[in-house]
């Protein structure tokens, strides 16, 4: 069964740091990883596609690496700002389940002045 | 457009009440899904329609019936819930095993 762990649960940091976001997995056979963001009590904002094929993918600040043999990803973001903050969820598909995604527990981001 | 619309935002019942969430997407997307959240916790997969046909149950209570009238929209009927259902539920949509997108929720208050 597939569990995925993000790491830190939380995160405070003043603004204009440059963070980094883990998320990793048990399964290495993963079909892609998503990054999202969520604001409270809203949906999920998708910010990044990986398919298993690829290594990173980047929008914006933002840059998304994928190391599938070590099960892990890092979610990098430039020069934080308070709008930055949120809820970042890393979710995971499967092969022959590449419809259902196992979501990280989540990390709480918060960027301060 | 790469919205995907919830109805209603805010729904408070009893437990003998029947309602209904509804979802919608015109991104052409076929496949369409259900999640329930909880509090600080990952939304977990509750449905997967494909092609307007239901390909996934994780297990779900009877107590609630999806239904997909057409390749746009999703319906969520609720019967005789008990108050640990209180959830967001979210609504979301992909073009095959591609990138999900998901609607901004239902908050659900079952009392």
């Amino acid at each position: 069964k597939q569990e995925v762990t993000q790491i830190p649960a939380a995160l405070s940091v003043p603004e204009g740091e440059n963070l980094v976001l883990n998320c990793s997995f048990t399964d290495s056979a993963i079909y892609n990883l998503q990054w999202f963001r969520q604001d409270p009590g809203k949906g999920l904002t998708s910010l990044l596609l990986i398919q298993s094929s690829q290594r990173e993918q980047t929008s914006g600040r933002l840059n998304a690496s994928l190391d599938k043999s070590s099960g892990r990803s890092t979610l990098y973001i430039a020069a934080s700002q308070p709008g930055d903050s949120a809820t970042y969820l890393c979710a995971v598909s499967g092969w022959g389940t590449a419809s259902k995604l196992t979501f990280g527990t989540g990390t709480r981001l918060q960027v301060t002045l | 457009d790469t919205e995907v619309t919830q109805t209603p935002k805010h729904l408070v019942m009893g437990m003998t009440n029947k309602k209904s969430l509804k979802c919608e997407q015109h991104m052409g997307h076929r496949a369409m899904y259900w999640y329930k959240q909880k509090a600080k916790k990952p939304p977990e997969l509750m449905f997967v329609y494909s092609y307007e046909k239901l390909s996934i149950n994780e297990s779900v209570p009877s107590r609630f019936s999806p239904e997909c009238p057409n390749s746009s929209l999703l319906n969520l009927h609720l019967h005789a819930l008990q108050p640990e259902d209180s959830a967001l539920y979210l609504c979301a949509s992909s073009a095959g095993y591609n990138e999900q997108f998901f609607g901004p929720g239902t908050r659900l208050t079952v009392l």
